[in-house]
C-alpha cells in the first residue's frame, strides 16, 4: 500500500539558515509527489510537485526539492529561512488511476530570529 | 481570485446534533475532496467526488457520515449524529482530474462537539 513518511515532527532553525524536510515514500511505480505547507488556521496551499523528468524541482517561495528514486525520497530544501517559513509542511504522494492524495503526518517548522 | 469556499468556519455543537458543512469548490473544477485533520490521526481522505459522483468514501464511517453533491458548485458534508470524536477541521478542496494536478484546499471548518 501507498505510504508517506516524515521523519521529523518538529524542526527548529535560525532565520536565514537552511533547511532541509525529510519525505520518504512507498510506492510501486513512479509516483506524483507533492508538498504542501499549511499557515496556522487555513488551508493547504502547493510549494511544489514531481511528476516525471528532471529530478530537482522547483517551487514557490523559494523552494526546491528533490526526487531520488534509489532513496524512495523526496526532500524539501530551501537555502535560507526566512520568519515567514513558520509553518507546517506536508508532503503527499498522488495515486494514479485516482485523483487521491496520501499525506504524511506533517513537519512543524518553527523559526527563531 | 478563485478559491475554494467553505462554511461555516467555526462550528460548536453538542453531542447527537446534526452537523452539516459546505463547500463551494473553484468553478470548472471536477473534483471535490472531503478531508478530516486531527492531531492523532493527521490528514485523512474521507470521501472525493468526480463530476458530482462520489468515487470513493471508504475513509467515511458511514453509519453517522454522508456526503453529497447537490450540484456543481455544491458539496456537503453532513454527521449525524454527531459524536465528541468527530471534533477535528474538515477540509474541502477541490482540482481537475488526474493524479498530477493540484488540489486547491479551503480555509477548514473547525467542529468542537460538546
Amino acid at each position: 500500500a501507498q505510504s508517506v513518511t516524515q521523519p521529523d515532527i518538529h524542526i527548529t532553525v535560525s532565520e536565514g539558515a537552511s533547511l532541509e524536510l525529510r519525505c520518504n515514500y512507498s510506492y510501486g511505480a513512479t509516483p506524483y509527489l507533492f508538498w504542501y505547507v499549511q499557515s496556522p488556521g487555513q488551508g493547504l496551499q502547493l510549494l511544489l510537485k514531481y511528476f516525471s523528468g528532471d529530478t530537482l524541482v522547483q517551487g514557490i517561495k523559494g523552494f526546491e526539492a528533490e526526487f531520488k528514486r534509489s532513496q524512495s525520497s523526496f526532500n524539501l530544501r530551501k537555502p535560507s529561512v526566512h520568519w515567514s517559513d513558520a509553518a507546517e509542511y506536508f508532503c503527499a504522494v498522488g495515486v494514479k488511476g485516482t485523483d487521491k492524495l496520501i499525506f504524511g503526518t506533517g513537519t512543524r517548522l518553527q523559526v527563531f530570529p | 481570485d478563485a478559491r475554494v469556499t467553505q462554511t461555516p468556519r467555526h462550528k460548536v455543537t453538542e453531542m447527537g446534533q446534526e452537523v452539516t458543512m459546505r463547500c463551494q469548490p473553484i468553478l470548472g473544477h471536477n473534483t471535490v475532496f472531503w478531508y478530516r485533520q486531527t492531531m492523532m490521526q493527521g490528514l485523512e481522505l474521507l470521501a472525493y467526488f468526480r463530476n458530482r459522483a462520489p468515487l470513493d468514501d471508504s475513509g467515511m464511517p458511514k453509519d453517522r457520515f454522508s456526503a453529497e453533491m447537490p450540484d456543481a458548485t455544491l458539496a456537503t458534508l453532513k454527521i449525524q449524529p454527531s459524536e465528541p470524536r468527530d471534533s477535528a477541521v474538515y477540509f474541502c478542496a477541490s482540482g481537475l482530474e488526474g493524479g498530477n494536478t493540484e488540489a486547491f484546499f479551503g480555509q477548514g471548518t473547525r467542529l468542537t462537539v460538546v
